[in-house]
């Protein structure tokens, strides 16, 4: 089945804590980007990658890493989380070159930061 | 760059009523529209998209939605609402470059 997967799909972390949010696609979409979700705000982009070892900041990249060795793998890189950073996380990829194709987006991951 | 509006936060109605969902947009060039659907505790799930071609366009669960070039609209519409469809509703453009642009989203709240 073609989909996007996101883990954890839950996670409580404390302030300055490291962590990994990962994305994996069986697609060979070439296009990967990161969105976080907020009420009244919708989604915003925070990075996004065109391909392999390509990757651009999106609206919102202050305190988020991430990167592309893979064309399948697309992790998102807290290196120190704040509680400003307590949103739902959505992974989507795409084919590049393709605007109408529109994106597949992963379940989601509902991050708290305390 | 491309941005979407959608002036709702809110839309109730009850069920078997029609309902629209309203969107504008503004991009340089064609725009591709999009409307998603997400319901509680899942990811975005694809509705429906205007590429080019007739304004009307269907798609699942009997929606559908009208391309307006001149007020620059795409409202999302059905014909009767179903409880079921209660959800959180976006409006999404995008330009040649892949970047899309998502609506804050707007609350469909179907009532029995």
């Amino acid at each position: 089945e073609a989909q996007v997967t996101q883990n954890p799909r839950y996670l409580i972390t404390v302030t300055g804590k490291k962590l990994t949010v990962t994305c994996s696609q069986n697609m060979n979409h070439e296009y990967m980007s990161w969105y976080r979700q907020d009420p009244g705000l919708g989604l915003r982009q925070i990075y996004y990658s065109m391909n392999v070892e390509v990757t651009d900041k999106g609206d919102v990249p202050e305190g988020y890493k991430v990167s592309r060795k893979e064309k399948r793998n697309f992790p998102l890189i807290l290196e120190s989380p704040s509680p400003n950073q307590t949103s739902l996380y959505f992974c989507a990829s795409s084919l590049l070159g393709e605007p109408n194709y529109g994106y597949t987006f992963g379940s989601g991951t509902r991050l708290t930061v305390v | 760059a491309q941005s979407v509006a959608q002036p709702e936060d809110q839309v109730n109605v009850a069920e078997g009523n029609p309902l629209t969902v309203k969107c504008t947009y503004s991009v340089s060039g064609n725009p591709y529209l999009f409307w998603y659907v997400q319901y509680p505790n899942r990811g975005l799930q694809f509705l429906l998209k205007y590429i080019t071609g007739d304004n009307l366009v269907k798609g699942s669960y009997g929606f559908e939605a009208e391309f307006n070039k001149s007020q620059t609209s795409f409202h999302l519409k059905k014909p009767s609402a179903l409880v079921s469809d209660s959800a959180l509703y976006f409006c999404a453009v995008s330009g040649n470059n892949n970047d899309m642009r998502f609506g804050a989203g707007t609350r469909l709240t179907v009532k029995p």
